[in-house]
């Protein structure tokens, strides 16, 4: 889910699907991680985290896994509505870096209905 | 009602005026942060603070200042210095500096 320049990757899926959404991180002392959703014009909404420690986290309709062999992190969400149709995108705490976030660039959801 | 108040939720300023953006929480969050949004990017740190009276530049602090005197309030500056001010601006907290939750935002406009 890395953005370029102006234009953010997009995921296009039907109302009922589901959907996946990808995050690639390239720090291996990443330990802490966390998915949010952003409408347009608003702020970013709290989804779901997730520690180095584990490979799978469950929310309300919505699961984090990560790979850290693979340094990638997903958001998948289960019948995909409507109202999920925003910009997703993930940030990571570097172990080393105190209590800061760094963002990742956003994919685009898009509901069909 | 508990959260994060960002205002004005719009903001119109002349180029070479000084602006200042608030942002409050009744979170009782120790951090607050001050994150830069331009269109179709992520975002970009602009300054941090971990406790009252104390804050740090994160990685685009030119053009910028803040204040904590208090721990619910953590107000940014656009000064003039800021060569491209015209952005989107969040403001988040975090009760253990990790997650941070955010506020709605302050769209400024320079011209």
């Amino acid at each position: 889910g890395e953005s370029v320049g102006l234009h953010l990757p997009t995921l296009s899926v039907q109302e009922g699907d589901n959907s996946i959404i990808n995050c690639a991180y390239s720090n291996s002392a990443s330990d802490y991680f966390i998915w949010y959703k952003q409408e347009s014009g608003k702020g970013p909404q709290f989804i779901i985290d997730i520690r180095s420690n584990m490979d799978k986290r469950q929310g309300q309709r919505v699961t984090v896994l990560l790979n850290k062999t693979v340094k990638h992190l997903s958001l998948q969400i289960a019948a995909t509505q409507p109202g999920d149709s925003a910009v997703y995108f993930c940030a990571e705490n570097i172990n080393n870096a105190g209590n800061m976030l760094t963002f990742g660039g956003g994919t685009r959801l898009m509901v069909k209905p | 009602d508990g959260g994060i108040t960002q205002s004005p939720k719009y903001l119109f300023r002349k180029e070479g005026q000084n602006v200042t953006l608030s942002c409050e929480q009744n979170l009782n969050h120790d951090a607050m942060y001050w994150y830069r949004q331009d269109p179709g990017q992520g975002l970009r740190l602009i300054y941090y603070s971990q406790i009252v009276n104390d804050f740090q530049k994160g990685d685009i602090a030119e053009g910028y200042s803040v204040s904590r005197e208090k721990k619910e309030s953590f107000p940014l500056t656009v000064t003039s210095a800021q060569k491209n001010p015209t952005a989107f601006y969040l403001c988040a907290s975090s009760p253990r500096g990790l997650e941070q939750y955010f506020g709605p935002g302050t769209r400024l406009t320079v011209t």
